[in-house]
C-alpha cells in the first residue's frame, strides 16, 4: 500500500502543545515532510526529516520518526492562533522524488 | 527573489473548453510537478517532469496534458475530457542534483471552477 494517513481535526488551547500524527506505509521512503497550508494559499514547508533520523528540532517544532512503526509526528510547542492551518505530512520516494500526501490535519487554536 | 509563480490565481472553464494553467520557476530546478487538491483531501500527483522535453504521468493524469519545452516552465492543460476539473491546482519544483537535500517548493496555486 502507498497510503499516508492523518487524523482530520485537532483543537488545542493557545499556549498548549499540539501533536499531529501521521502513519505511512512505504519503508523505502527517503524523506518525510511536514507542510502547512493556510486558507487559499499554497503549501509552506515547515520541516523535513531524513529516514535515518529519529528526531529533529527546529525552534518550536519537533519531529519524531518511529521507522519501525512507520509513524511520524509533529509537535508544535506554545501553539499560537497563527498556527491555525491545515498540516500535511508527505513522503518522498523514487528518483523523481514524487510526494505522497496525507489528507491533512486541520489544526484549530482556541483562545 | 527566487520562487514559483502560478497564474492565474482564479480560472473559470466553460463546458467543452480546454484551459491552460501556467507555472514558472526561476530557481533553476530540474524537476517540476503538478498536483490537484480537492476539499478535505491531500494532494494527488497529476504529471511530473524531471528534464526538459520529458514528462511522466502521475496518479490522476487522465484529462490533463503538459509540456516542458523550457526548464523554467511547466504548463498544465485541463482538457474537456476532464469531467470534474473543479479543484485547487498546485505546481512544485525541486533540484534533483546529487547530494541535493532540497524539498519541493510550491507555488501559491490556481483555483479552477466550472461555469
Amino acid at each position: 500500500g502507498e497510503d499516508v494517513e492523518q487524523s482530520l481535526f485537532l483543537s488545542v488551547r493557545e499556549g498548549d502543545s499540539s501533536v499531529i500524527n501521521c502513519t505511512y506505509t512505504d519503508s523505502s521512503s527517503t524523506y518525510l515532510y511536514w507542510y502547512k497550508q493556510e486558507p487559499g494559499a499554497g503549501l509552506q514547508l515547515l520541516t523535513y526529516i531524513f529516514s535515518n533520523m529519529d528526531m529533529k528540532q527546529d525552534q518550536r517544532l519537533t519531529v519524531l520518526l518511529n521507522k519501525k512503526d512507520k509513524h511520524l509526528s509533529l509537535r508544535i510547542a506554545d501553539t499560537q492562533t497563527g498556527d491555525s492551518a491545515i498540516y500535511f505530512c508527505a513522503e518522498s520516494r523514487g528518483s523523481a522524488r514524487q510526494l505522497t500526501f496525507g489528507s491533512g490535519t486541520q489544526l484549530t487554536v482556541l483562545p | 527573489d527566487g520562487g514559483i509563480t502560478q497564474s492565474p490565481k482564479y480560472l473559470f472553464r466553460k463546458e467543452g473548453q480546454n484551459v491552460t494553467l501556467s507555472c514558472e520557476q526561476n530557481l533553476n530546478h530540474d524537476a517540476m510537478y503538478w498536483y490537484r487538491q480537492d476539499p478535505g483531501q491531500g494532494l494527488r500527483l497529476i504529471y511530473y517532469s524531471q528534464i526538459v522535453n520529458d514528462f511522466q504521468k502521475g496518479d490522476i493524469a487522465e484529462g490533463y496534458s503538459v509540456s516542458r519545452e523550457k526548464k523554467e516552465s511547466f504548463p498544465l492543460t485541463v482538457t474537456s475530457a476532464q469531467k470534474n476539473p473543479t479543484a485547487f491546482y498546485l505546481c512544485a519544483s525541486i533540484s534533483t542534483g546529487t547530494g541535493s537535500l532540497q524539498p519541493q517548493h510550491f507555488g501559491d496555486g490556481t483555483r479552477l471552477s466550472i461555469l
